[in-house]
């Protein structure tokens, strides 16, 4: 049963400091998102990949953060300096892109908390 | 006007009723959506594909209406465990990406 992986699970940091969260796409896809999920926003797309190239990081602050695909088997996004309003649910996902319509399968998620 | 909107409810139905959300849209180039489901704490999961033609699996029925721009979902003898939040799907940016709705929140009572 493949999966979409994420890790961490959960992050506690304070304010100013880098935060790392790592993703591990199902194999075979070629299209990588990243989400992030408040109460308040919902689900905005952050930024996204096809065949490792980034193709879109409209959604994203460019001051802090940084998406990044090192090989198909690992996508990164790093916040730096993190701070308390970037507290939140953070995805992965990952789809067989085809054209403009697919399917896209969610990883659990890294909660986020920045104090 | 949000290029993908929902009710967010929360829709409370009695267990075993019928229950219909909808999700319009506004980019009418727009030709393939999904629904997907979120319980609370966990990540979103696909439910089903709309198609130009709809789509049915069992219990769950969607449909695209093009002339009126939205998509519906449509649950059948609801379940306790259908109760969710259900998040619709759209293509936008010029059909390079896609959009969630902010999710309708359902919650099936005894």
């Amino acid at each position: 049963d493949a999966r979409v992986t994420q890790t961490p699970r959960h992050k506690v940091t304070e304010m100013g400091q880098e935060v790392t969260m790592r993703c591990q796409p199902i194999l075979g896809h070629n299209t990588v998102f990243w989400y992030r999920q408040t109460m308040m926003q919902g689900l905005e797309l952050l930024a996204y990949f096809r065949n490792r190239a980034p193709l879109d990081d409209s959604g994203m602050p460019k001051d802090r953060f940084s998406a990044e695909m090192p090989d198909a088997t690992l996508a990164t996004l790093k916040i730096q300096p993190s701070e308390p309003r970037d507290s939140a649910v953070y995805f992965c996902a990952s789809g067989l892109g085809m054209g403009a319509s697919y399917e896209q399968y969610f990883g659990p998620g890294t909660r986020l908390t920045v104090t | 006007r949000k290029e993908v909107e929902q009710d967010p409810g929360p829709f409370n139905v009695p267990e075993g009723a019928t229950v219909a959300f909808n999700c319009t849209y506004s980019n009418s180039a727009s030709q393939s959506f999904f629904w997907y489901r979120q319980d609370c704490r966990k990540e979103p999961k696909l439910l089903m594909s709309v198609y130009s033609s709809g789509n049915e699996d069992g219990r769950f029925t969607a449909q695209l209406n093009r002339a009126s721009q939205y998509i519906s979902l449509l649950i059948r003898d609801s379940k306790l465990s259908d109760s969710a939040t259900y998040l619709c799907v759209g293509p936008t940016g010029g059909g390079n990406k896609l959009t969630f709705g902010t999710g309708t929140q359902l919650k099936v009572e005894l």
